[in-house]
C-alpha cells in the first residue's frame, strides 16, 4: 500500500522546457490536489479535481494545466516553465470532509 | 532535505517540556480543522483534526484546541521529545468546497 506516489522526484528544467509530474493514489479517494510549496509560505493550491472527469482552479492556476487521467492519476504539466515555478510540489488527496494524505513531493529547479 | 520554511516563525523547547503552537484561521464558515506535521524533505503528515462542533479533542500527547469565536486553533504537545521537530501547518476546510488553506506554519525545534 504505497498511499500518494509522486514521481519525479527531484527534477532540473531549463526556462521554457516542459514537464509533466505524475501523481498516482491507491487509497480509492475521490479527491486530489495539487500544491506548491516555497520557503517561509504555506502550501497554495494550484488545481485541484473533486472527482474523476472534473478539475478546477484553485488560488495559483497560473503557468499549469492538469490532468484527472482516472480515478488514480492527477497529472500536473508545466507548458514553458518559468524560474518561479521552482518550488516543491506536493500531490495529495481526501475523501469528503476528511484529512487530505500527501505524496513526498517534486522538488523543480527552472534554470 | 530542501529549505522549506527559512522565515518560518520558530518555537524552541526543552526537551520534555510541553509545546503550544497556535494558528489563526481565516474562514470564519470553515467547519473543519487538521494539524500536520512536516518532516525536512517529507510531505505534510496527519497529527490531528478538529471539527468545529467539538472545542477540544485529544490524541497521544498531542490535544487540538478550537476557539471559533476569535479563529484560533492550537496544538499543544506534552512531554516533546526530539523527535518532534519539525515544520507544523494548520489546515482548514468546509464541507463541500473540497478545498483546504495551509497556514504557514511554525517550526518547532527540541533543545536536549
Amino acid at each position: 500500500n504505497a498511499g500518494v506516489t509522486q514521481t519525479p522526484k527531484f527534477q532540473v528544467l531549463k526556462t521554457g522546457q516542459s514537464m509533466t509530474l505524475q501523481c498516482a493514489q491507491d487509497m480509492n479517494h475521490n479527491s486530489m490536489y495539487w500544491y506548491r510549496q516555497d520557503p517561509g509560505m504555506g502550501l497554495r493550491l494550484i488545481y485541484y479535481s473533486a472527482s474523476e472527469g472534473t478539475t478546477d482552479k484553485g488560488e495559483v492556476p497560473n503557468g499549469y494545466n492538469v490532468s484527472r487521467l482516472n480515478k488514480r492519476e492527477f497529472s500536473l504539466r508545466l507548458e514553458s516553465a518559468a524560474p518561479s515555478q521552482t518550488s516543491v510540489y506536493f500531490c495529495a488527496t481526501s475523501t469528503a470532509n476528511t484529512e487530505a494524505f500527501f505524496g513526498q513531493g517534486t522538488r523543480l529547479t527552472v534554470v | 532535505g530542501e529549505s522549506v520554511g527559512l522565515h518560518l516563525p520558530t518555537l524552541s523547547v526543552q526537551e520534555g517540556d510541553n509545546s503550544i503552537i497556535n494558528c489563526a484561521y481565516s474562514n470564519s464558515a470553515s467547519d473543519y480543522f487538521i494539524w500536520y506535521k512536516q518532516e525536512s524533505g517529507k510531505g505534510p503528515q496527519f497529527i490531528i483534526d478538529i471539527r468545529s462542533n467539538m472545542d477540544k479533542r485529544q490524541g497521544q500527547r498531542v490535544t487540538v484546541l478550537l476557539n471559533k469565536t476569535v479563529k484560533h486553533l492550537s496544538l499543544q504537545i506534552a512531554a516533546t521529545q526530539p523527535g518532534d521537530s519539525a515544520v507544523y501547518f494548520c489546515a482548514e476546510t468546509r464541507s463541500g468546497t473540497y478545498k483546504y488553506i495551509f497556514g504557514t506554519g511554525t517550526r518547532l525545534k527540541v533543545l536536549a
